[in-house]
Formats: C-alpha cells, sequence, structure tokens
C-alpha cells in the first residue's frame, strides 16, 4: 500500500499559468509534509514545507493548500515559468527522519 | 546555507564489486543522516538512517551487511554498496537534517551508481 500519492503524473501548462500539483497520504501520523524539485542530473531541493498544524503555506510564488481531515494537500505553482519545468516529489515525515515520498510529477511549463 | 555535498557524483563497477560512496554536509550540523536509492523509474527507497549517538537503522530489505554506513561527526557519512549487482543500480541519495533545528532534510546531488 503506497503511503503517499501523487497525481497528475505529468502536468502541462503554459507559461503564466498556475500549476496545480495534488498529494495524499495514508498515515494519520504525518506531520510534516515538504515538497521537492528536482531536475535531471540533479539531487531533490526542498521547495516548501507545511506542517499539519497549518492549512496553507506560501514562499514566493508557491503555496502548499492542506487539508488533514481529508489527508491531501496540493502545490499550486503561480505564474508558471519554463524554468519551472521539473519532477515535484510530495514527501511526509513522522518527525523521525524518514521521508516517504509519493512517485513525483512531471511537470511542463510550455513558453 | 545548509549544503550536502556528495561524491562520487557517478560511478561504474563490475557485478560483485564494491564501492563506496561519501556525504559532507556544510552549514549545518548533520545530527541525522538518511541513505535513500532512487531507482531509473524515479521511486525513492530508503535505505539506513542514521543518527549521532544511536544505532543506524535499516529499512527492510536493506541490511549492514550489504550497505554499511559510517557517521563518525556531525558533517560527514559513508555509506559502501558491497558485492554489487544490476539490482543496486540507481542515484544514491544522502538526505542530511539537523534535529535541533527542525524538520528540513537537506539532499546532495546523490551518487550514480551503474553496474556492468
Amino acid at each position: 500500500q503506497q503511503q503517499v500519492r501523487q497525481s497528475p503524473q505529468s502536468l502541462t501548462v503554459w507559461e503564466g499559468e498556475t500549476a496545480i500539483l495534488n498529494c495524499s497520504y495514508e498515515n494519520s501520523a504525518f506531520d510534516y509534509f515538504p515538497w521537492y524539485q528536482q531536475f535531471p542530473g540533479e539531487g531533490p531541493a526542498l521547495l516548501i514545507a507545511i506542517r499539519s498544524v497549518s492549512d496553507k503555506k506560501e514562499d514566493g510564488g508557491f503555496t502548499i493548500f492542506f487539508n488533514k481531515r481529508e489527508k491531501n494537500l496540493s502545490l499550486h505553482i503561480k505564474d508558471s515559468q519554463p524554468g519551472d519545468s521539473a519532477t515535484y516529489f510530495c514527501a511526509a515525515n513522522t518527525n523521525t527522519g524518514k521521508l516517504t515520498f509519493g512517485d513525483g510529477t512531471v511537470l511542463t511549463v510550455k513558453p | 546555507g545548509a549544503l550536502v555535498y556528495q561524491y562520487p557524483r557517478r560511478t561504474i563497477c563490475k557485478s560483485g564489486t564494491s564501492m563506496r560512496m561519501e556525504c559532507q554536509a556544510v552549514g549545518f550540523q548533520a545530527t541525522s543522516v538518511a541513505w535513500y536509492r532512487q531507482s531509473p523509474q524515479k521511486t525513492f527507497e530508503l535505505i539506513a538512517l542514521s543518527t549521532v549517538n544511536s544505532a543506524i537503522k535499516y529499512e527492510q530489505n536493506f541490511t549492514q551487511e550489504k550497505f554499511p554506513i559510517s557517521h563518525p561527526n556531525l558533517s560527514f557519512s559513508s555509506m559502501t554498496v558491497l558485492n554489487a549487482y544490476l539490482e543496486d543500480r540507481g542515484l544514491y541519495l544522502c538526505g542530511a537534517r539537523d534535529r535541533d533545528w527542525g524538520d528540513e532534510q537537506y539532499f546532495g546531488p546523490g551518487t550514480r551508481l551503474t553496474v556492468l
């Protein structure tokens, strides 16, 4: 049973649009949810994260919306640019240092 | 800022041989280091979690006999892949965290292992 699920598997948006990436989880004990951005040939880079006590987190053009009751969250990338084209991973943690990752969403931003 | 270096970035080894990879944290104390393997399909597997002053905890399907890890200080960790075979190929990632500062886990660029 996959603990963290992401959808869609791939997403294409036009430059300037808002990209919405979804994530859901199974384990109610998860309390920290980071999103990572990974470019080909590189390691994942921490983009933004939220704790389960919050329902929204904003940082620059990135916003996480979190719904604890429904056990899902979404990453909104406002004003998407071609340089935002990458694979985005949702992860979850229970303060153990062990991150459980989703399978990623490949985002393509077309100019 | 928090930086994590890994080396080598790429390595090729013959089937049945071993290779060692290193991870270094700069700008923060890596009190906790998690080693992951990312498959060619991009899925992540946690291999083990190493926390200073605690025993290294390996996940199911991964053992110390196959993936010995050293975490001698707050800035360095190494892992060896012993007797590597085709199924061990992938991108090995080191995720370092300073538990005293929060949950943020920073990753290095990874060591890509190819097994011939």
